[in-house]
């Protein structure tokens, strides 16, 4: 099954600026999510990911403050921009594989201070 | 837009015993795929089980195995000879057929397993 890595695994940042958060999979997938998941609570979706396409965003969701990008079949990321404490949260990236089936990556760890 | 409801917040269970964790979910499609996922606290999401709507026939994987009741909307898991690793998050999770491929996730059950 795809392996997904995603970096950096957690990161402290100040507020107003940016962090691109990547993901790398060891095999071509169709889609790709992106999930943000506030401590202790469940996975919402942000976007999915095609490749050669702009990303289809959630209700609540931008892609001023969420910009993503798809270059290839293996790889994404998002960035979350201009960020305030309200953005700390783990965010987590996902795979649809060719022959169905779904992975993630093991999440980014986001303290806005 | 689906949605999918775990009611149990938190469940408890004596190791080597067995414990069902609840999952009902709305939806007006005909075909849909349902899953359990783990998360324990590394993150990793990790599949569990899954279920086809199509398929009559209860999914099982060892030692879970799953209750879908279709007509009630119902998709509970259910843990045999529950052991100190189930220990986690679980979460139910819904996807509908191609070409919509987002899944939705309940807000989750966090399952203690006590020795």
């Amino acid at each position: 099954s795809a392996v997904i890595s995603q970096k950096p695994s957690r990161d402290i940042c100040q507020r107003g600026t940016s962090l691109t958060i990547q993901c790398q999979v060891d095999s071509q997938v169709t889609m790709m999510f992106w999930y943000r998941q506030q401590p202790g609570q469940s996975l919402t979706l942000i976007a999915t990911a095609n490749q050669g396409s702009e990303a289809t965003y959630e209700s609540g969701f931008v892609i001023d403050k969420f910009p993503i990008s798809r270059p290839n079949l293996t790889f994404s990321t998002l960035t979350v921009s201009n960020m305030s404490p309200e953005d700390s949260s783990i965010y987590l990236c996902s795979a649809r594989r060719p022959a169905g089936g779904y992975t993630f990556g093991s999440g980014t760890r986001l303290t806005v201070v | 837009a689906q949605t999918v409801t775990q009611s149990q917040p938190e469940m408890s269970v004596q190791e080597a015993e067995t414990v069902t964790l609840s999952c009902t979910y709305d939806t007006s499609e005909s075909d849909y795929y349902l899953f359990w996922y783990k998360q324990p606290p590394s993150r990793q999401m990790i599949l569990v089980i899954r279920q086809e709507a199509y398929k009559q026939q209860n999914a099982t994987e060892n030692r879970f195995s799953v209750n879908f009741q279709k007509a009630a909307k119902s998709f509970s898991l259910k843990i045999s000879d529950s052991q100190l690793g189930d220990a986690a998050m679980y979460f139910c999770a819904y996807r509908s057929a191609p070409p919509l491929n987002d899944m939705r996730f309940g807000a989750g059950t966090r399952l203690t397993v006590k020795p």
